[in-house]
């Protein structure tokens, strides 16, 4: 049982060059997110999708796209990479329920550089 | 909106010293609150979680923490610290029902010494 797989695990980048994250989750979860981890910041939300052909924008969706065109994906996309966007990301998936909040399962993360 | 504070970026204890770990939050509704653990080089596992119910919750590896209304703090302890226990802990809250769109903490740097 995988859980929640993101590829690349690490990448270095240029300034201005695209990139796309895969996040890869086989639980059947609706409920898929994209988070940024950044040095004394927490986790803040980019963007996440609450089902397949749907997205929505987090806290910190600047210079990001998604797209959830399968259920079991979520992709991120950079079109064109600044420094600042040197950041480990981490994908998220969970299944909603009516009367609790259920757990969100994390990936091992994607660490980019951006120079 | 909601928000969470946690008090100490770094925390050390010795070895079977008692942990505490402070969270705070912020929030105009009942809230959903969180506790996650990253081990270096991991993404983050759920520790424990208070949606209703009992005030003190219990999670895995002896960590519990108890949701105090009135002092709006959701504070993490373990009696007995372990040499395991170093990691970085986020407090996080969720206001939403369904889905489950967290607010994180800064997040607590635990280094135990022996």
């Amino acid at each position: 049982n995988a859980g929640v797989t993101q590829t690349p695990k690490f990448r270095v980048l240029k300034t201005g060059q695209s990139m796309t994250l895969l996040c890869a989750q086989d639980m059947n979860h609706e409920y898929m997110y994209w988070y940024r981890q950044d040095p004394g910041m927490g986790l803040r939300l980019i963007h996440y999708s609450v089902g397949e052909g749907t997205t929505a924008k987090g806290e910190v969706p600047d210079g990001y796209n998604v797209s959830r065109l399968k259920k079991q994906n979520f992709l991120l996309g950079l079109e064109s990479a600044a420094p600042s966007q040197t950041s480990v990301y981490f994908c998220a998936s969970n299944r909603p329920q009516k009367t609790v909040n259920t757990e969100a399962f994390f990936g091992q993360g994607t660490r980019l550089t951006v120079v | 909106a909601q928000s969470v504070t946690q008090l100490g970026s770094h925390v050390s204890v010795s070895e079977g010293a008692l942990v505490l770990l402070r969270c705070n939050y912020s929030s105009s509704v009942p809230p959903y609150l969180f506790w996650y653990v990253q081990y270096p080089n991991q993404g983050l596992q759920l520790l424990l979680k208070y949606t209703t119910g009992a005030t003190l919750v219990k999670g895995i590896n002896g960590f519990e923490a108890e949701f105090k209304k009135s002092e709006t703090s959701f504070h993490l302890t373990k009696p007995s610290a372990h040499m395991s226990d170093a990691a970085e802990y986020f407090c996080a809250v969720s206001l939403t029902l369904i889905g489950n769109k967290l607010t994180f903490g800064t997040g607590t740097q635990l280094k135990v010494e022996l």
